[in-house]
C-alpha cells in the first residue's frame, strides 16, 4: 500500500523557518499531496496541499520534488503556536486516506 | 459557520453496552470518514462514505458499524464495545473524497471499562 515516510521529531528555534520533509515515492501522476497539522489533541488541521508545483499560501509554503516522490513543508517564521504533529498523506488505491506517525515538531523558545 | 460537529465530546461507558457517536458537517459534502487515534499508532481510518448510502471499510473497521442514511450525518456504531476500542475517534468531511481537503471534528474521547 502506499504510505508516506517522515521523521518521528524535528526541533526548530522560534522565528527560524521549520522544514518537515516527506518521503512519497508511491504517490500516483494524478494524486496531490496533502499536509496537515495536529495540535495536541485537536481534530487535524488542513494546511496546504500542491501536485507538481511549489506552492505558497498564508500558513505554508510547499516544496514538491520534480519527480515528485517527497516534499517539503515550510514554516518560513516558526513561532510556540505551531508546534504539532504535522501529517503528509497520501492515499492508497481504494480511494482511503492513510495517515502515517507525522513528524512531532518541536519550537524551541 | 462551516463545521464538523461530533457528539458526545467525552464518553465513559462499560464493556457491552451499545453506543452511538454522532457526527454532523454542514458543508454539503458527500465524503466521510472516521479516525480512531492512538498512542504511537497515528490516525487510522475505521470507515468511510463516498456518497448517501454508500460506505466502505477503511483500515481498522472491526467492531464498528456506520450508516449515512443523510448526507449531512454519519454516525459511528459500536454495538459491543471493548476495552480496546478506547480512544479517541475523529470525524471527517470533504466536498467529494479521499484526494480533496478534509475538515476535521474537535474529536471524541472514548473510554470502554
Amino acid at each position: 500500500d502506499a504510505k508516506t515516510t517522515q521523521p518521528t521529531s524535528m526541533d526548530c528555534a522560534e522565528g527560524r523557518a521549520a522544514n518537515l520533509p516527506c518521503n512519497h515515492s508511491t504517490i500516483s501522476g494524478n494524486e496531490y499531496v496533502y499536509w496537515y497539522r495536529q495540535i495536541h489533541s485537536q481534530g487535524p488541521q488542513y494546511i496546504i496541499h500542491g501536485l507538481k508545483n511549489n506552492e505558497t499560501n498564508e500558513m505554508a509554503s510547499l516544496i514538491i520534488t520534480e519527480d515528485r516522490k517527497s516534499s517539503t513543508l515550510i514554516l518560513p517564521h516558526a513561532t510556540l503556536r505551531d508546534t504539532a504533529v504535522y501529517y503528509c498523506i497520501d492515499k492508497n488505491r481504494d480511494d482511503k486516506i492513510i495517515f502515517g506517525k507525522g513528524t512531532r515538531l518541536h519550537i524551541l523558545p | 459557520e462551516a463545521q464538523v460537529t461530533q457528539n458526545p465530546r467525552y464518553l465513559i461507558t462499560v464493556t457491552g453496552k451499545k453506543l452511538t457517536v454522532t457526527c454532523s458537517q454542514n458543508m454539503n459534502h458527500e465524503y466521510m470518514s472516521w479516525y480512531r487515534q492512538d498512542p504511537g499508532l497515528g490516525l487510522r481510518q475505521i470507515y468511510y462514505s463516498m456518497n448517501v448510502e454508500v460506505t466502505d471499510k477503511g483500515d481498522v473497521p472491526e467492531g464498528y458499524k456506520v450508516s449515512r442514511k443523510e448526507k449531512r450525518n454519519f454516525p459511528l456504531i459500536l454495538e459491543s464495545p471493548s476495552p480496546n476500542q478506547t480512544s479517541l475517534y475523529f470525524c471527517a468531511s470533504s466536498l467529494w473524497g479521499a484526494s480533496d481537503t478534509q475538515y476535521f471534528g474537535p474529536g471524541t474521547r472514548l473510554t470502554v471499562l
